[in-house]
């Protein structure tokens, strides 16, 4: 079964940083592309990023709005994904959640998602 | 940034009832369409994926179709536990972007 778990969440004043961690099990990590989602207190879905598997190139891609101060990244050695998030605004506030992701063209999409974790910032 | 909107925003229904929900690409996006349902409180749950595959274990009154700009997910009989809150997501290409959700709720 496959299971995502985030840590990390929780109060940081704006401006700080803070990072997410999201542990992996029931697949092999390294074959999957790995990404964030956020959803604002009552709002819907919006996408974060993702990191490609290895075999594609280990490459980013971001949400214009987190572009520059969020960096994806993962250990496959560990089957974890991290959310570095830096110059945090108010407007960050959200359940971020972790997911996986397949990228084999012509059949691209998340198909398993984490519980969340709540990220708060304010002062 | 592709453009993701459904229709309509929210609507009531009866179990029973056949429910469609609409989405629109801003561009063609081939099938690169996926449906999630998210009930309150929970992660959300993917349903269909590439416009009209079904995951496993979802239940076959869901179904998708479409492809280019104009998607559906179609509930053949609503069922108590299908109130919740539908997104489409486009994983054409990057940025990937959700529609802003339609929420189902019990007439």
């Amino acid at each position: 079964e496959v299971q995502l778990v985030e840590s990390g969440g929780g109060l940081v004043q704006p401006g700080r940083s803070l990072r997410l961690s999201c542990t992996a099990s029931g697949f092999t990590f390294g074959d999957y592309a790995m990404s964030w989602v956020r959803q604002a207190p009552g709002k819907g879905l919006e996408w974060v990023g993702f990191i490609r598997s290895n075999a594609y190139g280990g490459t980013t891609e971001y949400a214009a709005s987190v572009k520059g101060r969020f960096t994806i990244s993962k250990d496959d050695s560990k089957s974890i994904a991290y959310l570095q998030m830096n110059s945090l605004k108010t407007e960050d506030t959200a359940v971020y959640y972790c997911t996986r992701a397949l990228l084999i063209v012509g059949n691209t999409r998340i198909d398993s998602w984490g519980q969340g974790t709540l990220v708060t910032v304010s002062s | 940034d592709i453009q993701m909107t459904q229709s309509p925003s929210s609507l009531s229904a009866s179990v029973g009832d056949r429910l469609t929900i609409s989405c629109r690409a801003s561009q063609s996006i081939n099938s690169y369409l996926s449906w999630l349902q998210q009930k309150p409180g929970k992660a959300p749950k993917l349903l269909i994926y590439t416009a009209s595959s079904l995951q496993s274990g979802v239940p076959s009154r869901f179904s998708g179709s479409g492809s280019g700009t104009d998607f559906t997910l179609t509930i053949s009989s609503l069922q108590p536990e299908d109130f919740a809150t539908y997104y489409c997501q486009q994983t054409y290409s990057p940025p990937w972007t959700f529609g802003q959700g339609t929420k189902v709720e019990i007439k």
